[in-house]
């Protein structure tokens, strides 16, 4: 079946714009992450959610940064007032139900670029 | 913060030859788990090992786990030009409340030369 999509793959922006990301999980995966990769920070874990409920939110750098997910299936991340710092690749994965101490493979999209210029 | 960190930052191989690389890490896990990223494309999954476990195989990866000195390595042996691409070890906490976040390392860029 498909696997996890993100869209766009490329987003270049001007600094103090708004940006929405997108991310398309797997059908049926009930979890959703969002992880950021740079080239200061390495790979950071962003948000989770666990159906349409985000119950950690910890990784967001800042409250210009925001993620909803509805119907359990499509996330948005949106980026508001992008700043050059925010010039990253977005990573969107998605994984089965989590349970507790056990493992849920998490499947990778292939990201969205941002540049902020 | 990185938890993992890996070593060496790059390395540069002949075909055939095996590709050893090391991560490190600060705090109690359930497991750890190694990833590959080529460029321009996601992240995929390569192994698994949980935390009482020393040592797992899968095709040509070979990944141990010393949790007394809270380091795995990776080999993959008989290394193609196809295994160019970075590496990354993921720690998964230990700690109830997190149990489903991956917290990654820096990465390892490995260059297998035809």
């Amino acid at each position: 079946g498909a696997g996890v999509s993100q869209s766009p793959s490329n987003k270049v922006t001007e600094k103090g714009k708004d940006v929405e990301l997108r991310c398309d999980p797997i059908s049926g995966h009930t979890a959703l992450y969002w992880y950021r990769q740079s080239l200061g920070q390495g790979l950071e874990f962003l948000i989770y959610f666990q159906g349409n409920s985000a119950p950690d939110k910890s990784g967001l750098p800042s409250d210009r940064f925001s993620a909803e997910r509805t119907g359990g299936s499509v996330s948005t991340l949106t980026i508001q007032r992008t700043q050059q710092e925010d010039s990253a690749v977005y990573l969107c994965a998605s994984s089965l139900v989590r349970l507790a101490y056990s493992y849920n493979e998490q499947f990778f999209g292939p990201g969205t670029r941002l540049t902020v210029l | 913060s990185q938890q993992g960190e890996e070593d060496p930052q790059a390395l540069s191989i002949q075909e055939g030859e095996n590709a050893t690389m090391n991560c490190s890490y600060k705090t109690s896990i359930n497991n750890l788990q190694w990833y590959r990223q080529n460029s321009g494309r996601g992240l995929v999954h390569l192994i698994l090992i949980r935390s009482n476990e020393r040592e797992k195989h899968s095709g040509r990866l070979r990944v141990t786990l010393d949790t007394s000195k809270k380091s795995s390595s990776l080999l993959i042996t008989a290394s193609r030009a196809a295994d160019t691409a970075s590496y990354f070890c993921a720690t998964v906490s230990n700690s109830g409340g997190s149990n489903y976040k991956l917290t990654f390392g820096k990465g390892t860029l490995l260059t297998v030369n035809p």
